[in-house]
């Protein structure tokens, strides 16, 4: 079946510094890619997301790229601020199985002014 | 635009006796969909409905839980009886249709303590 491996947490980052968060995914056929994000006291929500190979997705200055030739879909931010605190969740939802989604087990992340 | 609605909040129990968890997802949203979310873990689904038709419940406890989607817009998920591993967050989210490609809306969640 379909899943998804995240890079482990929690991660704690000072403000400015450079954000690299891993996910790797196993699936059949050509599933979409998502990032989502939950803030303290707050419901998930989407961040940004990829429908097919080679496509980036973007959102307040976070960036992740499709890329099938390595089963990856790593989140980057070039500078993180203190508001940026959260859990990260890295997502598909398959092409096949009528787009049933599998989440991974989530990436704390810490910024510390 | 009125987000995905969820009730009860917050839940506490005592094992074997039985719950039920209420969702109103976006208007208009066809997909709905129940999640479990453990401590630490990522949301796992449980099931999934296309408007008023389940489309994959394939890692729904059958003997415990119970889903239903009346009319296609409210639903429904039930337990009983509870166990103490059942003790999580319940997510509810909707989308505006099955491919993979849509996004999908959480709800705040309902959290289920199992004493």
């Amino acid at each position: 079946g379909n899943s998804v491996t995240q890079m482990e947490g929690p991660v704690t980052l000072s403000e400015e510094a450079f954000l690299t968060i891993n996910c790797t995914y196993t699936a059949t056929g050509y599933p979409s890619l998502f990032w989502y994000v939950q803030y303290p006291g707050e419901g998930l929500q989407l961040l940004l997301k990829a429908t097919k190979a080679d496509d980036k997705g973007s959102n307040k200055g976070f960036e992740a790229t499709y890329r099938k030739e390595t089963t990856s879909f790593h989140l980057e931010k070039g500078s993180v601020q203190v508001s940026d605190s959260a859990v990260y969740f890295c997502a598909l939802s398959g092409s096949t199985n009528a787009g049933k989604s599998t989440f991974g087990d989530g990436t704390t992340l810490t910024v510390k002014p | 635009e009125a987000g995905v609605a969820q009730s009860p909040r917050y839940k506490i129990i005592e094992k074997r006796q039985s719950v039920a968890f209420w969702c109103n997802p976006i208007s208009g949203h066809a997909t709905l969909y129940w999640y479990q979310q453990i401590l630490g873990q990522g949301p796992k689904l449980l099931i999934q409905f296309q408007n008023n038709g389940v489309v994959d419940d394939s890692q729904l406890p059958k003997d415990r839980f119970s889903a239903e989607r009346l009319k296609g817009v409210d639903s429904t998920l039930k337990i009983q009886p509870a166990k103490l591993e059942d003790s999580a967050v319940y997510l509810c989210a909707s989308s505006l249709g099955l491919a993979g490609g849509y996004t999908q809306y959480f709800g705040p969640g309902t959290r289920l303590t199992v004493l």
